[in-house]
This record gives structure tokens, C-alpha cells and sequence, in this order.
């Protein structure tokens, strides 16, 4: 069974400053995808960035980048130039395949609050 | 594309009544569907998975006669809940499997209210 940890249920950060969310998770296959998602108020699961397993290269979408550490199992979500619209929680999933293919698992939520 | 929709939105029900909620992917066939649960400022737990023209596959703990899990076509899975009692109440979110693409894409979720 995957399980994924996010130690952090809340985080806060200034509008236009950085916050980095962390995320580690176990899974015994070699081949998966990652993903942050972000959930506003209006409950609609958003995807913010994805990273396959198997680049070395992290993921960066805009103002969002991972710290992608594959033997560590570490996958971490660094936000840049914090917006008011960024408040949200975020969750970390990796989609397993195997007999489960295209399965998420999800870690327990960081609640990020952005501070005018 | 690769966009999923879910209907009622919300929905109140009496207690001892079933509801049936519907997912729908609009743009894409999905031959896996996923069905989670979610209570407020809580992760997703996942219910079941819904394949094609076979038997959902229940998570650990969930009951298959409580939630009954319908994925008749490419592009429509329905969940019913029988009935439902107050403890029945949580927001619940699909997500369908796109070919190809290695992601899965949420519908918006349905709010049941059992009173």
C-alpha cells in the first residue's frame, strides 16, 4: 500500500513571498507520476503541477516548482510570488500503476493562508 | 478537454431514502472512474474504483451495499447511496481516468445532506 505524509496541516505566507510544502511518500514501484492539487473553497480539485518519476528534471509551471527527490521519496511544492488566490489546500498524490493503475493516493492536506 | 461533471450538485435527502449521484466525463471516454469521499478540511479517501462493464472495486471498510457503484458506459458511472442516514453526510468527488494522458480529472463534487 502507498502512503504519503504532508507534516504540515497549515501553512501561512505573505503575498509575494515564497512558501515551500512538503510531501514524502513510500511506494515500492519504480515507475509513477506525482502531483500537487489544490482545492479553493469551492472544493474543485485543481491540478498544479505533475512530475514523472523517471526525469531527473523537476517539474516547474509558472510560479509553482517541485523539489523532486526520487531515492529520498521526497516531493516538495515551492510557491513563488504568493498571490491571495493561492489560498487554498494543497494535497500530494502519487498515481500508482501495477495492478492499481492510475491510482492516487493522498497525503492529509496543508491548509496554505496568503497575507495581504 | 478531459473535463468531468457531476450531478446533483447538492442534494437533501431524508434519512432511510437513497440518492444517486451521476459522473460524467464529457470529452473523453474513461474506462476507469474513481469515487471518493471527503469530510470539511479532511484528505480524499477513496471509496471504490468503477471499470466498464465490471464490478467496482471497493476500498477496505467500504460497504458495496451501501454504496452502489453503477459504470455502465464509456463515459457515465453513478453512485448510489441506499438508505442513507445523517452519518451518510459528506461531500463526495469522481474522477475519470483519461487514456493516455496518466491523470485523472475531477468532477466538482456533490454535497449530501441527510437529514
Amino acid at each position: 500500500a502507498q502512503t504519503v505524509t504532508q507534516s504540515q496541516p497549515e501553512m501561512s505566507v505573505q503575498e509575494a513571498e515564497t512558501v515551500t510544502l512538503s510531501c514524502t511518500y513510500d511506494t515500492s514501484e519504480s515507475d509513477y507520476y506525482l502531483f500537487w492539487y489544490k482545492q479553493p473553497p469551492s472544493r474543485q480539485m485543481i491540478l498544479v503541477i505533475r512530475q514523472e518519476a523517471y526525469k531527473q528534471q523537476n517539474a516547474t509551471e509558472n510560479r509553482f516548482s517541485v523539489n523532486f527527490q526520487k531515492a529520498a521519496k521526497s516531493f516538495s511544492l515551492k510557491i513563488s510570488d504568493s498571490q491571495l488566490g493561492d489560498a487554498a489546500m494543497y494535497f500530494c498524490a502519487p498515481l500508482t500503476g501495477g495492478t492499481s493503475y492510475g491510482k492516487l493516493t493522498f497525503g492529509q492536506g496543508t491548509i496554505l493562508t496568503v497575507h495581504p | 478537454g478531459a473535463v468531468v461533471s457531476q450531478h446533483p450538485s447538492r442534494v437533501i435527502c431524508k434519512s432511510g431514502t437513497s440518492v444517486k449521484i451521476e459522473c460524467r466525463s464529457l470529452d473523453f471516454q474513461a474506462t476507469t472512474m474513481f469515487w471518493y469521499r471527503q469530510f470539511p478540511k479532511k484528505s480524499l479517501m477513496l471509496m471504490a474504483t468503477s471499470n466498464e462493464g465490471s464490478k467496482a472495486t471497493y476500498e477496505q471498510g467500504v460497504e458495496k451495499d451501501k454504496f452502489l457503484i453503477n459504470h455502465a458506459s464509456l463515459t457515465l458511472s453513478t453512485l448510489t447511496v441506499t438508505s442513507a442516514h445523517p452519518e451518510d453526510s459528506s461531500f463526495y468527488i469522481c474522477s475519470a481516468l483519461a487514456p493516455g494522458y496518466n491523470e485523472q480529472f475531477f468532477g466538482p463534487g456533490t454535497r449530501l445532506t441527510v437529514l
